[in-house]
């Protein structure tokens, strides 16, 4: 089965840098790559995907970034924010027959003002 | 705008007993997965339905666990009888029926402690 391995797992910046947290996967099969940010006692909340006919997708202050050769993907915030705060995990899925998600472990990202 | 409804929010019960949760997808949303989370770490699937019909339950305790989604809306999840290494996040998600988006919804969860 899938495995999907996430890093660091622990990240603190300052407000306004820029953060980045990386993840591989292990089944070449996998095409669809959503990240997830789920803050303390909330529900994990979708943030952004991608699917692997994409090398890149943005919105706003949030990108990923897809590498298949390598499969590797990346999620990269900038310009970050006290709200940007929380646990943030990677996902991978075959994106046909609706097959569940294989998370990675999380990023606790930490900005501090 | 609808979400993934879960109840309860906590439990607390002493190992051996009997818990049930309960989720309830979004309307019309036809796969409905369950999730464990262990603190610190990433969801788990525990088991998905198509409808009424259960898809992948390989993760799934059989021994303990038991899922159901009768009428192929909402569904129960129960663990019996419950042992310590169960305390978990338990996450309820769902997908809508048509598309190949992948987007899943997440409820709040049960958070479960066993004593």
């Amino acid at each position: 089965g899938e495995n999907v391995e996430q890093h660091p797992s622990t990240l603190s910046v300052q407000e306004g840098d820029s953060a980045v947290i990386k993840c591989t996967y292990s089944d070449s099969a996998s095409n669809y790559f959503p990240w997830y940010k789920q803050e303390l006692g909330k529900r994990p909340q979708l943030i952004i995907d991608i699917r692997s006919n994409v090398g890149e997708k943005k919105d706003q202050r949030i990108a990923v970034t897809l590498n298949k050769t390598a499969k590797h993907f990346s999620l990269h915030i900038t310009e970050t924010q006290p709200e940007d705060s929380a646990v943030y995990f990677c996902a991978a899925s075959i994106d046909t027959g609706r097959r569940a998600l294989t998370f990675g472990s999380g990023t606790r990202l930490q900005v501090q003002p | 705008e609808a979400e993934v409804a879960q109840s309860p929010r906590y439990k607390i019960t002493e190992k051996s007993q009997a818990v049930a949760f309960w989720c309830d997808p979004i309307s019309g949303h036809a796969t409905l997965y369950w999730y464990r989370q262990i603190l610190g770490q990433g969801p788990e699937l525990l088991v998905q339905f198509q409808d009424e019909s259960v898809v992948d339950d390989s993760q799934l305790p059989k021994d303990r666990f038991s899922a159901e989604r009768l009428k192929g809306v909402d569904s129960t999840l129960k663990i019996q009888p419950a042992e310590l290494g169960d305390s978990a996040m338990y996450l309820c998600a769902s997908r809508p029926a048509t598309g190949s988006y992948n987007e899943q919804f997440f409820g709040p969860g049960t958070r479960l402690t066993v004593l």
